[in-house]
C-alpha cells in the first residue's frame, strides 16, 4: 500500500510566523504536488515536483514556496503567515507516467 | 477561471437508490478524468477513473460516463449505501497536472 504522512494532523501558528508542513511518501514515486481545500473551491494546486531539487508554480503559489532535497520528501514552506492561508492542506504524489495521485491525511492549518 | 466544475454542492439520496454526480469542464484537451472521495479528516482516495478515449468505464457499483461532445462527466454510484455519504471530487488530468472541481457532497439517508 501507498502511503503518504504529513508531519502534523492540526497546525496552529501566528501571523508573520514562518511555517514548515512536510510530506513523505515510501513508494518512490518521482511526482510530488503540494494543494489546499477550501469550501467551495475545491483543491487547489499550489506547488509541484517531478524531481529531486525541482519544482513547478501551480494555481496559486504566491506566498508559499517549497523544498525538495530527498525523492520522498517534499515539503511546503510559508514564508509568512497570514490569516488568509488558513486551510486544509494535503500532499499528493504519485509515480511517473501516472496520473493517479495518492494524497496524504491533509494538515489543517490555522493562522491566528 | 474554473476549468473543471462541479455545480451541485450537496447531494442526498436514499439508500439503495442511484446516486449521480455531475461534473463539467471546458477545457477540450484534458484526456484524462478521475474522481476521488474524501471523508472528514481524510485525504482524498482515488474512486474510478476514465480516459478521453471512452465512454464508459464501471467498476462494481460504480459508472463513470464521459460525453466528450458536451464537456460532461458523471458518476453513478447504484446500489448508494450508507458508507458512501462523504465528498466526492472530479479532476481532468490537463498539461502535467490534476486540475480538481469545487465537490459534491453526497448524503445517504437510510
Amino acid at each position: 500500500d501507498v502511503k503518504v504522512t504529513q508531519s502534523s494532523r492540526y497546525l496552529v501558528k501566528r501571523t508573520g510566523e514562518k511555517v514548515f508542513l512536510e510530506c513523505v511518501q515510501d513508494m518512490d514515486h518521482e511526482n510530488m504536488f503540494w494543494y489546499r481545500q477550501d469550501p467551495g473551491l475545491g483543491l487547489r494546486l499550489i506547488y509541484f515536483s517531478y524531481d529531486v531539487k525541482m519544482k513547478e508554480k501551480g494555481d496559486i503559489p504566491e506566498g508559499y514556496s517549497v523544498s525538495r532535497e530527498k525523492k520522498e520528501r517534499f515539503s511546503l514552506i510559508l514564508e509568512s503567515a497570514s490569516t488568509n492561508q488558513t486551510s486544509m492542506y494535503l500532499c499528493a504524489s504519485t509515480p511517473l507516467l501516472s496520473y493517479e495521485q495518492y494524497f496524504g491525511p491533509g494538515t489543517r492549518l490555522t493562522v491566528t | 477561471d474554473q476549468q473543471v466544475k462541479q455545480n451541485s454542492p450537496s447531494l442526498s439520496v436514499q439508500e439503495g437508490r442511484i446516486s449521480i454526480l455531475n461534473c463539467d469542464y471546458t477545457n477540450s484537451m484534458f484526456d484524462y478524468f478521475l474522481w476521488y472521495k474524501k471523508y472528514p479528516a481524510e485525504g482524498p482516495t482515488f474512486l474510478i477513473s476514465i480516459s478521453s478515449i471512452k465512454d464508459k468505464n464501471e467498476d462494481g457499483r460504480f459508472t463513470v460516463f464521459l460525453n466528450k461532445s458536451a464537456k460532461h462527466l458523471s458518476l453513478h454510484i447504484v446500489p448508494s449505501q450508507p458508507g458512501d455519504s462523504a465528498v466526492y471530487f472530479c479532476a481532468a488530468q490537463g498539461a502535467q497536472k490534476l486540475v480538481f472541481g469545487q465537490g459534491t457532497r453526497l448524503t445517504i439517508n437510510p
